[in-house]
């Protein structure tokens, strides 16, 4: 069975400073990989997703990936912290029959100015 | 502009009465698919359509009934809502089959209380 964890329901960072949110996945085979975001009374947009080409991805809004098989992680970082990424990020695994994702439960980013 | 929607975007019921949560897509989209969000929980996958007649269980299906009769529209029936029914619901699309990784698109969500 496929599952995701993501450390820390909550993190809080300074305006322009480093953002890292961890994500860690178990998955019998080799793993398509999702980062999205919610906006507050939003839907769900997605960042970037990994589909087992370059190891590092590139998403929307300054956001990137890497995917660590030897780590079972796929972190998402940006350099430089916004006030508009204040959301809540998941990670998502998806198992390709059924095409289904499974979640992380989420890390809500708080930005200070 | 290629979209999900649903209706109602909140609803307050109460214990027994039977509701429908509509979901349309305007993309050609063959898979569609219901999940609900505790906090804490991220989202977890009720009911999925990889097409026109062709439904199935997700993680949490209790309690939930679904429909696909046409390609573009996928509902969410309770026909007996109860309080632990309480929750947020988003319904996504994607036009993947299984083995692709399609992104899958989704809906701006459904505030449902059961009192």
């Amino acid at each position: 069975a496929q599952s995701v964890t993501q450390l820390g329901s909550h993190v809080s960072v300074s305006e322009g400073a480093l953002v890292l949110l961890r994500c860690n996945y178990s998955s019998s085979v080799p793993p398509y990989l999702f980062w999205y975001v919610q906006y507050p009374n939003q839907g769900l947009q997605l960042l970037l997703k990994y589909t087992s080409a370059a190891t590092l991805v590139k998403g929307i809004n300054g956001f990137e990936a890497e995917f660590k098989k030897s780590e079972t992680s796929f972190h998402l970082t940006k350099p430089s912290a916004h006030m508009s990424d204040a959301a809540e990020y998941f990670c998502a695994v998806l198992k390709a029959a059924g095409n289904k994702l499974t979640f992380g439960g989420g890390t809500r980013v708080l930005v200070k100015p | 502009e290629a979209q999900v929607t649903q209706n109602p975007r909140y609803l307050i019921t109460v214990t027994g009465k039977k509701l429908t949560v509509t979901c349309s897509q305007n993309m050609n989209h063959e898979y569609m698919s219901w999940y609900r969000q505790d906090p804490g929980l991220g989202l977890r996958q009720i009911y999925y359509s990889m097409n026109v007649e062709v439904t199935d269980k997700g993680d949490v299906p209790e309690g939930y009934k679904v429909s696909r009769k046409e390609k573009r529209n996928f509902p969410l029936i309770l026909e007996s809502p109860s309080p632990n029914q309480t929750s947020l619901y988003f319904c996504a699309s994607s036009s993947g089959g299984a083995g692709i990784a399609e992104t899958q698109y989704f809906g701006p969500g459904t505030r449902l209380l059961v009192l």
